[in-house]
């Protein structure tokens, strides 16, 4: 069974602070995605990545960055975090061949 | 730009079929994938159609017309757990990432 992994199911964090959300896979996926989950907006994507070392901008990208220094993992760095990054945090993974990509149990992210 | 849309919300009575409609644009199309989300769960992966047709997995199918830029999911003998948001995701050209539907959000009513 593949398995994704987040740090922390539940975060609270205060507003100008730095946040590290951490993600690994132990399926030895190429692929790597991070997602925040709001109602009424869906699952919007914020960066991804297809190799170490490698990252894309996905649509909401402004205020993040992530960080992809082994194969297994891929961290989501908010600089600065603000009230409106509080939401729910996916992580998810995938081989290139184009199959379903499997996600993580999310991070609960609450900015005050 | 890429557009998903699906309903909002759908309401169907234990034991009855219900059909969650998705429709994509068409150009660039690479395969389609079906996700059931419970409340506060993280999304898991139900079906991926790539061809046109039927593709069926016990109570679960999605359908797919390409030309159309259309699929549903069809659930049979719903169940109270079946209660969750179904998400319809698209791929676009080769190796990008899935981009999401806003999800439908079934209840399952006795």
């Amino acid at each position: 069974d593949v398995k994704v992994t987040q740090s922390s199911r539940y975060l609270v964090k205060r507003t100008g602070e730095k946040v590290f959300l951490e993600c690994v896979q132990d399926m030895d996926h190429e692929n790597m995605f991070w997602y925040r989950q709001d109602p009424g907006l869906g699952l919007r994507l914020i960066y991804f990545s297809y190799d170490v070392k490698m990252k894309e901008k996905g649509d909401i990208p402004e205020g993040y960055s992530v960080s992809r220094e082994k194969k297994e993992r891929f961290s989501l760095i908010l600089e600065s975090a603000s009230t409106n990054q509080t939401s729910m945090y996916l992580c998810a993974s995938s081989p290139p061949t184009g199959e379903t990509q499997y996600f993580g149990p999310g991070t609960r992210l609450l900015v005050l | 730009g890429q557009n998903i849309d699906q309903p909002t919300e759908m309401t169907a009575t234990e034991g009855a079929i219900v059909q969650i409609n998705c429709t994509y644009q068409t150009s660039g199309f690479n395969g389609l994938f079906w996700y059931q989300q419970h409340a506060g769960e993280a999304p898991t992966f139900l079906s991926y159609n790539v061809l046109d047709g039927l593709e069926e997995k016990g109570r679960f199918s999605s359908f797919l017309s390409r030309s159309k830029g259309y699929s549903y999911l069809l659930l049979k003998e719903l169940q109270m757990k079946d209660s969750a948001s179904y998400l319809c995701a698209v791929r676009w050209s080769g190796n990008t990432p899935l981009v999401f539907g806003k999800g439908t959000r079934l209840s399952v009513i006795a």
